[in-house]
Order: structure tokens, then C-alpha cells, then sequence
């Protein structure tokens, strides 16, 4: 069975800085898509970046942008220049392709210091 | 583009009591999923549909909780009777069809439930 780690409960960065939540998960299969999701204090979540295994180029979505080992099967997202608004939860996913459902992590609460 | 619509978005109830949650998934969405998200963790499917028929629910709590999805559009989750362990946001998300590559689930706001 698969799963997802993220081992970092909670991480605080300088606003402007850059910063890097780590996800890990554990798989058999050879094809699947990763996924980073966004949970703002309001709770409505949001996508912030997916990843197809197959593709080796590191998906990037403006400031935020991932890096994909496949072999160390890690997934790390990094946000370049925080802003007060990428306040919030982030959860790392992974996409089942049996069934298509999302594996998800515990989850990192991402503050940010003015 | 319309969200996903839920309702309530807060709900307070006493244990053994019954509560129901709403869910209106974005138009022309064939897959829905109902999540259950306990504080500090993330969230745990409960159940998925595709159309009006249900895909997965073997984690849903069947003594207790049940679902339906009428007419392949809206959906609705009822607990009766609640315990305790219950509170949590219920959260109801939506995608285009689960076997997109790719195939992104859009949320809802969730029902944040709490049981006394």
C-alpha cells in the first residue's frame, strides 16, 4: 500500500525568503502523479502543483516549484519569495492509478514572519 | 466557473443526534468524494462516486454514516447517530473523471462538525 510522509509538522520562513517542505511516499507502482495542496485557515484546498512520475522536468508554477526524485521516491516543494498569503497548510498527494484516489500526508503548517 | 457548494459550514450537535451535510459539485463533474478531516491530519476518504454509483466506500463507517448521490449532481452525507469521534470537517470534493491524467479534485469549504 502506498503511503505519504511529511515529516516537518511546522515551518516558519522570513517573508520574502524562500522555503522547502519535504514529502516523501513509498510506492510500487511505476506511473502516478504527486500532488501539492494548499489549505488556507478558511480550510477550502487548493492545488498548488502536480507531477507526473514519468516526466523527469521538475514541475514549476511561478514562485512555487518542486523537486522530483523519483529513485529516493521524494517530492519536496519549494516557495520562492513567501508572501503573508502562502500562509497555510500543505499537504503532499499521492494519486493512486488503481483507483485513482488520493493518498494524502499529515500535512505542514507553512507560517510566515513579517 | 462555479465551486463546489457545501453546507453547513458549521454544525453543532449533541452525541447520538443526527446531522446531514450537503454537497453540490461543480457542474458537468462526474466524480465525487466525501472526506473526513480530523484536526492536524489530512483528510481521509470516506467515500467516492462516480455518476450516481458509488466507487468506494470502504471506509465509511456503515453502522453510522451513509451517503447518496441522487440523480449523479448533488450529494448528501448523514450521520445518525454521532459520537464524539465524529468531530471533524467533512469535506466534499469533485473532479472531471478519476481516470484523467492528472484529473485534479476541487474542494468545497467543508462542515466543520462538532459533537458534544
Amino acid at each position: 500500500a502506498q503511503t505519504v510522509t511529511q515529516s516537518q509538522p511546522e515551518m516558519s520562513v522570513q517573508e520574502a525568503e524562500t522555503v522547502t517542505l519535504s514529502c516523501t511516499y513509498d510506492t510500487s507502482e511505476s506511473d502516478y502523479y504527486l500532488f501539492w495542496y494548499k489549505q488556507p485557515p478558511s480550510r477550502q484546498m487548493i492545488l498548488v502543483i502536480r507531477q507526473e512520475a514519468y516526466k523527469q522536468q521538475n514541475a514549476t508554477e511561478n514562485r512555487f516549484s518542486v523537486n522530483f526524485q523519483k529513485a529516493a521516491k521524494s517530492f519536496s516543494l519549494k516557495i520562492s519569495d513567501s508572501q503573508l498569503g502562502d500562509a497555510a497548510m500543505y499537504f503532499c498527494a499521492y494519486r493512486r492509478e488503481s483507483n485513482y484516489q488520493l493518498i494524502w500526508g499529515a500535512g505542514t503548517k507553512l507560517i510566515i514572519k513579517p | 466557473e462555479a465551486g463546489v457548494a457545501q453546507s453547513p459550514r458549521y454544525k453543532i450537535i449533541e452525541k447520538r443526534q443526527s446531522v446531514a451535510f450537503w454537497c453540490n459539485p461543480i457542474s458537468g463533474h462526474a466524480t465525487l468524494y466525501w472526506y473526513q478531516q480530523i484536526l492536524g491530519q489530512g483528510p481521509k476518504l470516506l467515500i467516492q462516486f462516480q455518476n450516481n454509483g458509488v466507487v468506494d466506500d470502504s471506509q465509511l463507517p456503515k453502522d453510522r454514516f451513509s451517503a447518496e448521490r441522487l440523480k449523479g449532481v448533488d450529494s448528501t452525507l448523514k450521520i445518525q447517530p454521532a459520537k464524539l469521534e465524529d468531530s471533524a470537517v467533512y469535506l466534499c470534493a469533485s473532479s472531471l473523471f478519476s481516470g484523467l491524467a492528472g484529473n485534479e479534485q476541487f474542494f468545497g469549504p467543508g462542515t466543520r462538525l462538532t459533537v458534544l
